[in-house]
């Protein structure tokens, strides 16, 4: 029951450059999260936006969300070698409390 | 601050074998869920608890079972360890603002079954 897909599946940057990462969905949705993994961890939520917002900022991260194109994109500004993880988008299904996971999008910032 | 702890980080069992995997939330949430993660699959659910004895099947729950006895800890058991649930399991539980609902992880169990 895959709903999101990351684009890309890995990114490698250097330090202080912006990385962004693609995520398509296919039903509608009311929300769309994005989570990051720190290699050999859990998943840490990093935001939510609605349904009803375009754009959405938390610190260095900037997301957006497009419903007409069943899509949203998360941008790191200025990213440091910390920001390596693997970052994945969540969408409901089906409207419950149940998330469905994208497969993920591996970001390396080299320093 | 929320925190969710699963028993184990590495386990090692060998083929046959019942094992046990558990985890627990300290804030109080209803929901609660079990994850496989493998390279090239992403996160797959396994099962999820909505409340205290009561679970849902997930996409993948052949070779497991649940226990939800405590609202605070959902407990992951596979009846007859396999090779092919070799396998990163995380625990995750939610706490829902209206229709959104972020979930909080544990760091995670990496099993391996020989």
């Amino acid at each position: 029951s895959q709903q999101g897909e990351e684009d890309p599946q890995a990114l490698s940057i250097q330090e202080g450059e912006n990385a962004t990462m693609n995520c398509s969905y296919k039903t509608s949705i009311n929300n769309l999260q994005w989570y990051r993994q720190n290699s050999g961890r859990g998943l840490v939520h990093l935001i939510l936006i609605r349904s009803n917002e375009r754009e959405k900022h938390s610190g260095r991260l900037r997301v957006t969300l497009d419903t007409s194109k069943k899509s949203s994109s998360l941008l790191i500004t200025a990213s440091r070698a910390a920001d390596t993880a693997s970052y994945f988008c969540a969408t409901p299904q089906g409207g419950s409390e149940k998330l469905v996971f994208g497969k993920g999008t591996k970001l390396t910032v080299n320093p | 601050d929320v925190k969710v702890t699963q028993s184990s980080r590495y386990l090692v069992k060998r083929t046959g074998e019942k094992v046990f995997l558990e985890c627990v939330q300290d804030m109080d949430h209803e929901n609660m869920f079990w994850y496989r993660q493998d390279p090239g699959l992403g996160l797959r659910l396994i099962y999820f608890s909505y409340d205290v004895k009561m679970k849902e099947k997930g996409d993948i729950p052949e070779g497991y079972s649940v226990s939800r006895e405590k609202k605070e800890r959902f407990s992951l058991i596979l009846e007859s360890a396999s090779t092919n649930q070799t396998s990163m399991y995380l625990c995750a539980s939610t706490v829902g603002q209206g229709d959104s609902y972020e979930q909080y992880f544990g760091p995670g169990t990496r099993l391996t079954v020989t």
